[in-house]
């Protein structure tokens, strides 16, 4: 089962702020978060393991709620660089390591 | 270093011919899978596997077969092409345990007519 992310789309302007979430009916071990930009392969961003844990990576950062199964990605002071769509992946407990993706949140930045 | 390397970069196929999707990878990673793209549809999960000699579902398994033979090599084979598997699909690999980041391959662009 896919997990659900939102919103499905989000349009910034530069040096503004954007949440995207990403929630699963099932018990996660593990959150995983891509960025794709057109015509390339998804490339890393973060992973976050079950323990709530946040993690940051520049003004990029995220979070992981294990109780609710959510996890959230945030970015702060947007760069024209972070236009993308992002995809966020999980992994079930349970004992498959396969990961599974969202639809994607598509991120545009204007000047 | 290569990564992961998907050939070929584009194809096209009639309806009901068959192709193997090549995918190789130089890390001496255990997990390999398949991922399909379609707009709107995200990334889904063909087949993947935990290491050389077993392979397991994912969300989209019909109409591929895959094999894993080696560590390295994890080809996706489509048996009789159709219409509806006109796609990207992309492989990519990570090492073992599930804090280990996903490396993509390039895709493949595959249109079956």
């Amino acid at each position: 089962q896919q997990p659900v992310q939102s919103p499905q789309a989000v349009i910034l302007r530069e040096g503004e702020d954007a949440v995207i979430n990403c929630s699963s009916s099932k018990a996660l071990y593990s959150v995983h978060w891509y960025r794709q930009k057109h015509g390339e392969a998804p490339v890393f961003l973060m992973i976050l393991l079950k323990g709530g844990e946040q993690k940051g990576h520049d003004k990029i950062s995220a979070s992981f709620n294990e109780k609710k199964q959510q996890s959230s990605l945030y970015l702060t002071a947007s760069q024209l660089s972070y236009s993308g769509t992002y995809f966020c992946g999980t992994v079930s407990q349970g004992g498959s390591e396969k990961l599974v993706f969202g639809k994607g949140t598509k991120l545009t930045v204007n000047p | 270093n290569a990564g992961v390397t998907q050939t070929p970069k584009f194809q096209v196929l009639k309806t009901g011919q068959s192709m193997t999707l090549q995918c190789a990878q130089d890390m001496n990673h255990e997990y390999m899978s398949w991922y399909r793209q379609d707009p709107g549809m995200g990334l889904r999960l063909i087949h993947y596997s935990v290491g050389a000699g077993i392979t397991d579902q994912g969300e989209v398994p019909n109409g591929y077969n895959v094999s894993r033979s080696t560590t390295e090599d994890f080809p996706l084979r489509l048996l009789s092409a159709a219409p509806s598997q006109t796609s990207v699909y992309f492989c990519a690999s990570s090492s073992p345990g599930q804090g280990s980041p996903l490396h993509f391959g390039n895709g493949t662009r595959l249109t079956v007519t």
